[in-house]
């Protein structure tokens, strides 16, 4: 299957600094990535979906002004939080669908700390 | 609309035991079925899926799931368990092609030597 790669895999930070989170598709081009967030014990939250060269198309309730999400490659996209905040804090997890019987392919996570 | 129910938020198991997994869904049309395996601060690791064909379908690390339509369920199993099986379990399910992940609640399973 296709090999994700999320970076940073840890990120501590003051609270309304902005973070960026680096999601690379390493053996695929990906025309789509996903972006989703996760709560303790709890399951994954599609934030938005990351279109490459063009918006991304984010889900009901999630701020795209505070989500900046950016796909300029077929194989990079990227997630900004912006003025982070305490409750922002959560592990974040990109994805790429690839291959046969659109399965999808996840990277390790980013866990984010806001102070 | 679409959803996935995983009605069992832990299940323990004995290593060398069989395993189970419950997983049930409701969709309108024909399901892409999946089982995720998550380990703690790690991402989803994909383990099998079901499209169409054979009811009965193998993955990895020994895992199997069987579709089950009447019963609308997709439950995961394994003849053995393992201490190192122990993690976060999610199934997950797509109406067509090119749809939404949608994901069930998950299911920690513990398996005790």
């Amino acid at each position: 299957g296709a090999v994700v790669s999320q970076h940073p895999s840890w990120v501590i930070c003051k609270s309304g600094t902005s973070v960026k989170i680096e999601c690379r598709s390493l053996d695929f081009q990906a025309t789509t990535m996903f972006w989703y967030r996760q709560f303790p014990k709890q399951s994954l939250m599609l934030m938005a979906t990351s279109n490459e060269g063009s918006k991304a198309t984010y889900e009901q309730g999630v701020e795209k002004d505070k989500f900046l999400i950016n796909h300029a490659s077929l194989t990079l996209s990227t997630l900004t939080v912006t003025s982070a905040h305490p409750e922002d804090s959560s592990f974040y997890i990109c994805s790429v669908r690839g291959g046969g019987g659109n399965i999808q392919y996840f990277g390790a996570g980013t866990r984010l700390s806001v102070l | 609309a679409q959803s996935v129910a995983q009605p069992e938020d832990q299940v323990n198991v004995a290593e060398g035991n069989p395993l189970t997994v419950k997983c049930t869904y409701s969709v309108s049309g024909n399901p892409y079925l999946f089982w995720y395996v998550q380990y703690p601060n790690r991402g989803l690791q994909f383990l099998l899926k079901y499209i169409t064909g054979d009811n009965l379908v193998k993955g990895s690390y020994g895992f199997e799931a069987e579709f089950n339509k009447s019963q609308t369920s997709f439950h995961l199993k394994k003849p053995s368990a393992l201490v190192s099986d122990s993690a976060l379990y999610f199934c997950a399910v797509i109406l067509n092609q090119g749809g939404k992940l949608i994901f069930g609640q998950g299911t920690e399973l513990s398996v005790k030597p």
